[in-house]
């Protein structure tokens, strides 16, 4: 069984780096094809992807959000860590982790397991 | 703002059918694959269908999705009050570099 859990602080200064932390278990991250992406929510409003980290330490980026974001994984600790720096109060919102890999048969990967995420406030 | 775009909102009576529309462009759906995602009140999403029409196990046959040029469609079929959610769809866009995208979300009211 595929679970996923994402930790990091609840309240984050503006300016300040958040640094999310999501630990799985029911996978590994050195498996040929798997991969975890971040994805956050603001309250009311859509889900925006933000990274994607593979297997083979191939790494994806929100073009709007690259130049704040860093993914790595912890294959050891079945752990993947998002830092996203010069936090903002527009980046309140609750983040998600997700397991992203293709389904038998499948043709494509998709997120197919998600975390309970974990709600983040920007404010002084 | 998402480069997909969804319809704020739809709704229809318990049994009925609804349709929800996904629309893009050629650097994201017409090329790549599209899934979409249920998000009940106060939960995670689910992945409810990938590969443009395939579902998971354990999702029911009333779930249905295609795809057609530069747009998707998720059907729902039987509407039931447990399908009131935030739907979802999703895909790769290359416009600019590989990055994964998300539509703007549509609410599915069962009246």
């Amino acid at each position: 069984q595929i679970t996923l859990k994402e930790s990091g602080p609840t309240l984050v200064k503006p300016t300040q780096t958040l640094t999310l932390t999501c630990t799985f278990s029911g996978f590994s991250l050195s498996t040929s094809g798997v991969g975890v992406g971040w994805i956050r929510q603001p309250p009311g409003k859509a889900l925006e992807w933000l990274a994607l980290i593979y297997w083979n330490d191939d790494k994806r980026y929100s073009p709007s959000l690259k130049s704040r974001l860093t993914i790595t994984k912890d294959t050891s600790k079945n752990q993947v860590v998002l830092t996203m720096t010069n936090m903002d109060p527009v980046d309140t919102a609750t983040y998600y982790c997700a397991h992203r890999d293709r389904i038998v048969g499948a043709t494509d990967d998709a997120f197919d397991i998600w975390g309970q995420g974990t709600m983040v406030t920007v404010s002084s | 703002q998402s480069v997909l775009t969804q319809p704020p909102s739809v709704s229809a009576a318990p049994g009925q059918k609804v349709t929800i529309s996904c629309s893009g462009s050629s650097s994201n759906i017409g090329n790549n694959y599209v899934s979409w995602y249920q998000q009940l009140p106060g939960t995670a999403p689910k992945l409810l269908i990938y590969d443009n029409n395939k579902r998971p196990s354990g999702i029911p046959d009333r779930f249905s999705g295609s795809k057609s040029g530069t747009s998707a469609t998720l059907g729902i079929t039987g509407l039931q009050t447990g399908d009131e959610a935030d739907y979802y769809c999703g895909t790769w866009d290359s416009s600019l570099s590989a990055n994964y995208v998300f539509g703007t979300g549509t609410k599915v009211t069962v009246l």
